[in-house]
């Protein structure tokens, strides 16, 4: 699996937007960014994904370069619900072995009130 | 809907004993992850069931073993436990082996060797 290299811990504000930032210079072509985040005593919880455009869902943005070598995870307006670690990860879609997600350590983000 | 749903939640065995973890996927997913979390090692691969084949496998020992069952839920089974065995182990399921979807994840079994 291609690498991904994060911030070992970030900072905010309450309701101040928040840069998750993450590279992934290895990325192959059919590699999807994937983020997780995983809140104390909890499982990790699925975020967003994408390949190539930017995403947007209910809970975040994901923004990615445009030649793919990084992406920025984006909360808009951060609360401290989401004091979590959160996870970059690639996935290959055209895996035909089966699939897993490799976890490297993460983002810790603190959210301050 | 019902989430992915482990059990047990806790669980303490002793050095030299087994256990079997339970993992009931969400309704309709077909593949079904486990993974092991230490503050030493993070989170790790175990293996990977799709309709009861195992098709992928991380890097752990042969005491650590697992299968699936027709309705898709799925068992992990440690023999021989050793201190280091003690962590968090959390199922994950998806609709289907690989595609560019995400997981959902258990809220984990945490399994204490002492």
């Amino acid at each position: 699996d291609a690498k991904t290299t994060q911030p070992n811990s970030m900072e905010s504000n309450e309701e101040e937007p928040v840069h998750l930032p993450c590279n992934h210079s290895t990325i192959s072509g059919t590699d999807y960014i994937h983020w997780y985040r995983q809140l104390p005593s909890q499982g990790p919880e699925y975020v967003i994904h994408g390949l190539t455009s930017n995403v947007n869902n209910r809970m975040a943005s994901l923004a990615i370069a445009e030649d793919r070598k990084s992406s920025t995870l984006i909360l808009h307006r951060a609360t401290l619900r989401d004091a979590a670690v959160y996870y970059c990860i690639l996935r290959d879609v055209e895996e035909t072995s089966g699939s897993r997600l490799t976890f490297g350590e993460g983002t810790q983000l603190t959210v301050n009130p | 809907k019902a989430g992915v749903t482990q059990t047990p939640r806790y669980l303490i065995k002793t050095r030299g004993q087994q256990v079997t973890l339970s993992c009931s996927p969400i309704s309709g997913h077909r593949s079904v992850s486990w993974y092991q979390q230490t503050p030493g090692q993070g989170l790790q691969f175990l293996f990977e069931y799709f309709s009861e084949t195992q098709r992928n496998k991380g890097n752990f020992p042969g005491r650590f073993s697992g299968r699936q069952f027709s309705n898709s839920r799925s068992e992990m089974n440690v023999s021989t436990l050793e201190l280091g065995d003690s962590a968090l182990y959390l199922c994950a399921s998806s609709l289907h082996a690989a595609d560019s979807y995400g997981y959902t994840f258990g809220s984990g079994t945490r399994l204490t060797v002492v």
